[in-house]
């Protein structure tokens, strides 16, 4: 069945490190997304891509990096310079005209 | 900029009471709306979509009308299960950076269902 996967479920570290979220589609879709969601927040957009190796920034991009360098894949780095990085982490891909789908989505907490 | 706002929460019910989420936007152009729901620990589903006025989305017994007019697009159910108990997103999608749907999200809507 076609879908995206994320992995870790949960996901923790220690305040200072960097880590990397995974996220993986079989849908073939040309456009990904990484978005952050907190209580009572909504989901707010990090980063985007439209096309492999090409990607720009969201609302929220500061603490964050990206890299598109397979269509199927979009890794998204927390790096220790986002402030507050506890929080639950979606990705999702669509196709042109349709709408988004969603991943299960990373828990990430700081130590 | 684009926005939504969306009915604040928690929404308590009892089973096979009537469900109104408030839903209204802000948006330059004809955006296309959406509700999502997500279920305790899961990502988003999608579960209703309208692209143009007065289009009615509907799915599992949920509707929503595009209302261009009054700049709505309100979900409803007529008798709504313990199962419906999650929280439900508004969104809508616009054109941001050339040919790319960028999703503008309420802030989500938790609706518990009391059997």
């Amino acid at each position: 069945d076609g879908g995206i996967t994320q992995s870790p479920k949960y996901l923790f570290r220690k305040e200072g490190q960097n880590v990397t979220l995974s996220c993986e589609q079989n849908l073939n879709h040309d456009a990904m997304y990484w978005y952050r969601q907190d209580p009572g927040q909504g989901l707010r957009l990090i980063y985007y891509s439209q096309i492999v190796n090409d990607f720009q920034k969201g609302d929220i991009a500061e603490g964050y990096s990206v890299s598109r360098e397979k269509k199927e894949s979009f890794p998204l780095t927390v790096t220790s310079a986002q402030k507050n990085p506890t929080a639950f982490y979606l990705c999702a891909s669509k196709d042109p005209g349709r709408e988004q789908f969603f991943g299960p989505g990373t828990r990430l907490t700081v130590l | 900029g684009d926005s939504v706002t969306q009915m604040e929460g928690p929404v308590t019910l009892s089973e096979e009471a009537f469900l109104t989420i408030n839903c209204t936007y802000t948006a330059t152009g004809y955006p296309s709306l959406f509700w999502y729901v997500q279920y305790p620990g899961e990502g988003l589903q999608l579960l209703l979509k309208a692209t143009k006025a007065d289009d009615k989305g509907s799915n599992k017994g949920f509707e929503a009308t595009y209302r261009k007019e009054t700049t709505s697009f309100h979900l409803e159910k007529g008798s709504v299960q313990v199962s419906d108990s999650a929280v439900y997103f508004c969104a809508l999608s616009a054109i941001s950076g050339g040919s790319n749907y960028k999703l503008t999200f309420g802030k989500g809507t938790l609706l518990t269902v009391n059997p």
